[in-house]
């Protein structure tokens, strides 16, 4: 099983700053990675796939890149809609999904 | 716009079993279960492919969940036996627009509103 691993656990950032998530997978998934938007009750949300294509109406500023191992997730301009649990997925393989990060406000 | 709707779940003991549905409205290649629990946060389950209505299991379930479909109206069912304590969490059938068959690799860009099963003694 390919293991995901996001740091940090929990990421407080000011309004209309930039928050930057990370996660790294225990071996090379190329492009193979999707992230998800989780708020309290609901069910996730595809934010982005094969590393960096936004998914239909995610807004420009989340922002995805990376590849093989190392991946970020960044959120320009942070929204007070955006504080939600972010989660990273590999599917190079069956998928697996990293434990998220926490996104509040400063 | 895809919308998919679950139905079922509950409170079981130990050893006990739950069914939950999934009513989806669009045609896909196939309906993926994925649960979230306490223990192990986001897990893919299973998944059943609709062209050769194969089932594919994580570890952690095989031989202990089934899978089934009612082509009339649409819908799957994943049969869940021998609960465990840690099969504790909210479980969601997702629709996957990518999947590769020879690897199991797959995302998901619509998902249930959740099921919630609790096993408790």
């Amino acid at each position: 099983e390919i293991v995901m691993t996001q740091s940090p656990a929990t990421l407080s950032v000011s309004l209309g700053e930039t928050a930057t998530l990370s996660c790294r997978a225990s071996q090379s998934i190329t492009r193979t990675l999707a992230w998800y938007q989780q708020k309290p009750g609901q069910a996730p949300r595809l934010l982005i796939s094969a590393a960096s294509t936004r998914a239909t109406g995610v807004p420009a500023r989340f922002w995805g890149s990376g590849s093989e191992t190392e991946f970020t997730l960044t959120i320009n301009n942070l929204q007070s809609e955006d504080v939600a649990v972010y989660f990273c997925q590999q599917y190079f393989h069956r998928p697996s999904f990293g434990q998220g990060t926490k996104v509040d406000i400063k | 716009q895809v919308q998919m709707v679950q139905s079922g779940g509950g409170v079981v003991r130990p050893g006990g079993s739950l069914r939950l549905s999934c009513a989806a409205s669009f045609s896909s290649l196939g309906i993926h279960w994925v649960r979230q629990t306490p223990a192990r946060g986001l897990e893919w389950v299973a998944v059943i492919l609709f062209d050769d209505n194969r089932e594919l299991f994580a570890d952690s379930v095989q031989g202990r969940f089934t899978l089934s479909r009612d082509k009339s109206n649409n819908t799957v069912f994943l049969q869940m036996n021998s609960l465990r304590l840690e099969d504790t969490g909210v479980y969601y059938c997702a629709r996957a627009p990518y999947y590769d068959a020879l690897t199991g690799g797959a995302y998901f860009d619509d998902w249930g509103q959740g099921s919630r099963v609790a096993v408790s003694s």
